[in-house]
């Protein structure tokens, strides 16, 4: 039962460039959502995270959008660079402050010089 | 500030064999969380202490996992006897407090059962 999905396991995106990163889910208790990114060798490192009741936070280069309706969420990162190559995860968690993270599977972003 | 340790950064055993992993989390942080990530699959939370009790374990495979956090601080996570799916990357996060979101992860253990 995947309750946090990540239907694309790759992209490539040219330099300069917009990355956009999908993730979907279907447990409508998820009211936190989060962004992590994964060096290979490395644990995941916090990126971004947004609650239900925002539809959009922006941090810099990087931006999640949330779609509550469509239990849709993305990540913009604006423009890509080369070290935003990385595996990235999307990570769901209900009655924030419980701490319990569902994760997907994760998708990686290669970007091409 | 120094990150969570985990050691060691590789295994490989055979099956029925037994392991144990060790954490140290980010001086401070109350709670601490274990990991386990198969491959092509996200991280699955094991367990989760607040200080040195259990708040979370129902993912556990308790017959043969078992973990604890003695005096709150460093922890050890065992898996006796080792299946071939256990095979995987063991993680281990911290976090200040309950409530607070962000987590720290380790880099993680890799594990292959032969």
């Amino acid at each position: 039962d995947q309750q946090v999905k990540q239907n694309s396991p790759s992209l490539s995106v040219q330099e300069g460039r917009i990355s956009i990163l999908n993730c979907d889910y279907t447990n409508s208790m998820f009211d936190y959502f989060l962004w992590y990114k994964k060096y290979p060798a490395e644990g995941p490192t916090f990126l971004i995270s947004i609650s239900s009741i925002k539809d959009k936070n922006e941090d810099g280069r990087f931006t999640v959008f949330l779609n509550k309706s469509a239990k849709h969420l993305s990540l913009h990162i604006v423009p890509s660079q080369p070290g935003d190559s990385a595996v990235y995860f999307c990570a769901a968690e209900a009655n924030f402050g419980n701490e319990k993270l569902t994760f997907g599977t994760g998708t990686r972003l290669t970007i091409i010089p | 500030e120094a990150g969570v340790a985990q050691s060691p950064r590789y295994k490989i055993i055979e099956k029925r064999q037994s392991v144990a992993f060790w954490c140290n989390p980010i001086s401070g942080h109350a709670t601490l969380y274990w990991y386990q990530q198969i491959l092509g699959q996200g991280p699955k939370l094991l367990i989760q202490f607040q200080n040195n009790g259990v708040v979370d374990d129902s993912q556990l495979p308790k017959d043969r996992f078992s973990a604890e956090r003695l005096k709150g601080v460093d922890s050890t996570l065992k898996i006796q006897p080792a299946k071939l799916e256990d095979s995987a990357v063991y993680l281990c996060a911290s976090s200040l407090t309950r409530g607070w979101d962000e987590q720290y992860f380790g880099p993680g253990t890799r594990l292959t059962v032969t």
